[in-house]
């Protein structure tokens, strides 16, 4: 078992504020860490994978950066939407390709 | 193109009965993982089936079990259920080869009264 943490557990920003979150994890036996989008009633999104220390991903307003070494992950978004109100999972994946996850960041945006 | 499909979306059972959970996977996957994702918990990983063989097991008691068939797609079986086992149940499809990203399903919840 992983012990993956995720911080803070739940945040409210205004529409247009940026946002960060971040993702903790255990160094040994890393393979790739995992992003997804959770929203009410859908099936969890996948956002990014990456594998190597110093990995950096962008997807429109989102961003993501991976930190192998010191064994953290953060996830940006610029100019936050309502639409970005959503359960925001990371997952570590170990060489035996399976994940394991925290327990996500709650955000809701106030238009 | 379908995504992951699971069936039923919505169950509940009594104590100490059986269930059975359902997944599809997304077209062209052949690896199928089960999770469970119990109140204010993230996801937990059950097993995963490839070749319809388990090839890997999570902390979860023998009462899980599952299976995979030859179109990829696989069950989930929960025996003599215990009220801890209410919960949401994810599928989520992959391919072996490559990073594995792991495809979900909008999940089962079962509710054990």
């Amino acid at each position: 078992i992983l012990n993956v943490e995720q911080s803070p557990q739940s945040l409210h920003v205004q529409e247009g504020d940026s946002t960060n979150f971040t993702c903790s994890f255990p160094s040994s036996n890393f393979y790739a860490l995992h992003w997804y989008r959770w929203e009410t009633a859908k099936s969890p999104e996948a956002l990014f994978v990456m594998t190597l220390n110093g990995d950096e991903k962008k997807k429109g307003r989102i961003s993501a950066t991976l930190n192998t070494k010191e064994g953290y992950s953060y996830l940006y978004i610029k100019g936050s939407q309502p639409e970005d109100s959503a359960t925001y999972l990371c997952a570590v994946q170990t060489g035996a390709n399976n994940l394991f996850f925290g327990t996500g960041t709650r955000l809701t945006v106030i238009p | 193109d379908a995504g992951v499909t699971q069936s039923p979306t919505h169950l509940i059972k009594t104590r100490g009965q059986q269930v059975t959970l359902r997944c599809s996977p997304k077209s062209g996957h052949d690896t199928v993982s089960w999770y469970q994702q119990a109140l204010g918990q993230g996801p937990q990983f059950i097993f995963q089936y490839y070749e319809e063989e388990e090839r890997q097991r999570g902390n979860f008691p023998d009462r899980f079990s599952g299976h995979q068939f030859p179109n990829y797609s696989s069950e989930l079986n929960v025996n003599a259920l215990l009220l801890g086992d209410s919960a949401l149940y994810l599928c989520a499809s992959s391919l072996t080869q490559g990073l594995g990203e792991q495809y979900f399903g909008p999940g089962t919840r079962l509710t054990v009264t």
